[in-house]
């Protein structure tokens, strides 16, 4: 099994559509949770880092879920401008090792 | 503030050619990481750095790659020799490991790498 699985996707969503993504981890072992985004043929950027109580950054809200061992991304109010891949990170305890998604693609058409 | 720097952005080389890439973390950052990133098979951490001494290097995929990090401030992945199958672009990644925003990764642009 896998560390990190995502749904590949695409997700095709009009803009303003609201979208959300799960990601699942493996180990319950795991301690730091991120959400990356990566454009074609770009590097991966740091979206967000996902705290235990959950967190907004404007129109993104990122949840953990540590009981049934996933996390989430949820997107209002989409824009043209948000489509990419949205990689999902894992990082464990006492390790340093970070475990990255194979990427959840969204499409955001007008 | 410089992000992280690699070089060169891309390389083309011949089989069984000798390949260096570069990066340059940014100031400050304690880990350096070194990643590649394939169609098939997504992002795959290939080593990372705490303080300049190699922590895991399990990811490497065999003894023709090698990373080292004299100091802080710069690092190589070498592959000697170079295969067709080593095609892929590698990216270089820092980040700080104190308390506050730990563990966030920003990555270097990335080397794109072809080999015939």
């Amino acid at each position: 099994r896998k560390e990190v699985e995502q749904d590949p996707g695409p997700f095709n969503v009009p803009e303003g559509a609201t979208v959300a993504f799960n990601c699942t981890y493996s180990n319950s072992a795991s301690q730091s949770f991120f959400w990356y985004r990566q454009d074609c043929r770009k590097e991966p950027k740091l979206l967000m880092s996902v705290y235990s109580s959950g967190n907004e950054d404007g129109r993104f809200t990122a949840q953990l879920n540590r009981a049934s061992q996933y996390i989430s991304l949820l997107i209002r109010d989409s824009k043209l401008s948000d489509s990419a891949t949205y990689l999902c990170v894992v990082k464990r305890r006492y390790f340093n090792k970070f475990y990255f998604g194979s990427g959840t693609k969204l499409n955001v058409k007008p | 503030d410089a992000g992280v720097i690699q070089s060169p952005r891309h390389e083309v080389t011949e089989m069984g050619q000798e390949v260096t890439l570069r990066c340059k973390p940014i100031s400050g950052h304690d880990y350096l990481f070194w990643y590649r990133q394939t169609m098939m098979r997504g992002l795959e951490l290939l080593i990372y750095f705490n303080n300049n001494v190699p922590i895991d290097d399990s990811g490497m995929p065999e003894d023709r790659f090698s990373a080292k990090m004299p100091n802080a401030s710069f690092s190589t992945l070498k592959i000697q020799p170079s295969e067709p199958r080593d095609s892929a672009v590698y990216f270089c990644a820092s980040s700080f490991g104190g308390m506050t925003r730990a563990y966030e990764q920003y990555f270097g642009p990335g080397t794109r790498l072809t080999v015939t």
